[in-house]
């Protein structure tokens, strides 16, 4: 069955770069879910978007920025990266079927490495 | 402040025994609860759920229970095996509300063959 797809895995940045990550959610998935997880923490929630459509925000720096397309992908745009950014970045998606909604799939995950 | 605790960092069990992994919340809204398991290098792949309107749910060798007026959860995986051996998260959310999901710190489990 087709999984979240993320892209880049790895990304290396210096201080003060931009860096675009992608996300495609399992076909038919409405909704996507941003999260990011720091060494040793657990995942905490950034952004979401439900029909392309801002649904919630979490703890997200004015610096980044996040949008869903017309086929439903995703993109988390960071601007003048920090050191302390350096981080997994996971995006999920869920169905918008009656029961499955409450259930996030996961993707693999970008590592963000900021030099 | 961490409205979802595993206060198990680790845990470590023998092959064919149960495992236990438990996780407290603190907000009440929580109403729905999720646990995830995690390999090194890969995202989190859901394991099982349960609503706040049940007090078990159980899927092959995972059952989930809920304990809502003591605010806890665990997850039973009977008989262990090597493979699931991975970090184990505890997930909670409010159906209606956000749709966020907020985690705990996790618990890595050892399966020893």
């Amino acid at each position: 069955a087709a999984g979240v797809i993320q892209s880049p895995r790895h990304l290396i940045k210096e201080k003060r770069e931009t860096a675009t990550l992608k996300c495609y959610p399992i076909p038919r998935h409405d909704t996507v879910y941003w999260y990011q997880q720091g060494p040793g923490q657990d995942p905490q929630f950034l952004i979401s978007f439900y029909e392309k459509m801002q649904s919630d925000k979490g703890s997200i720096p004015d610096r980044f920025s996040a949008q869903q397309f017309s086929d439903y992908h995703s993109e988390l745009n960071m601007s003048s990266l920090e050191l302390g950014d350096s981080a997994l970045y996971f995006c999920a998606s869920s169905s918008p079927t009656y029961g499955s909604r409450n259930i996030q799939y996961f993707g693999a995950g970008t590592r963000l490495s900021v030099l | 402040d961490q409205q979802v605790k595993q206060n198990s960092p680790s845990l470590s069990v023998q092959e064919g025994r149960i495992s236990i992994l438990n996780c407290d919340y603190t907000n009440s809204m929580f109403d729905y609860f999720l646990w995830y398991k995690k390999y090194p290098a890969e995202g989190p792949t859901f394991l099982i759920s349960i609503s706040s309107i049940k007090d078990k749910n159980e899927d092959g060798r995972f059952t989930v229970f809920l304990n809502k007026s003591a605010k806890h959860l665990s997850l039973h995986i009977v008989p262990s095996q090597p493979g699931d051996s991975a970090v184990y998260f505890c997930a909670s959310r409010r159906q209606g509300g956000s749709e966020k999901l907020v985690f705990g710190k996790g618990t890595k489990l050892t399966v020893n063959p």
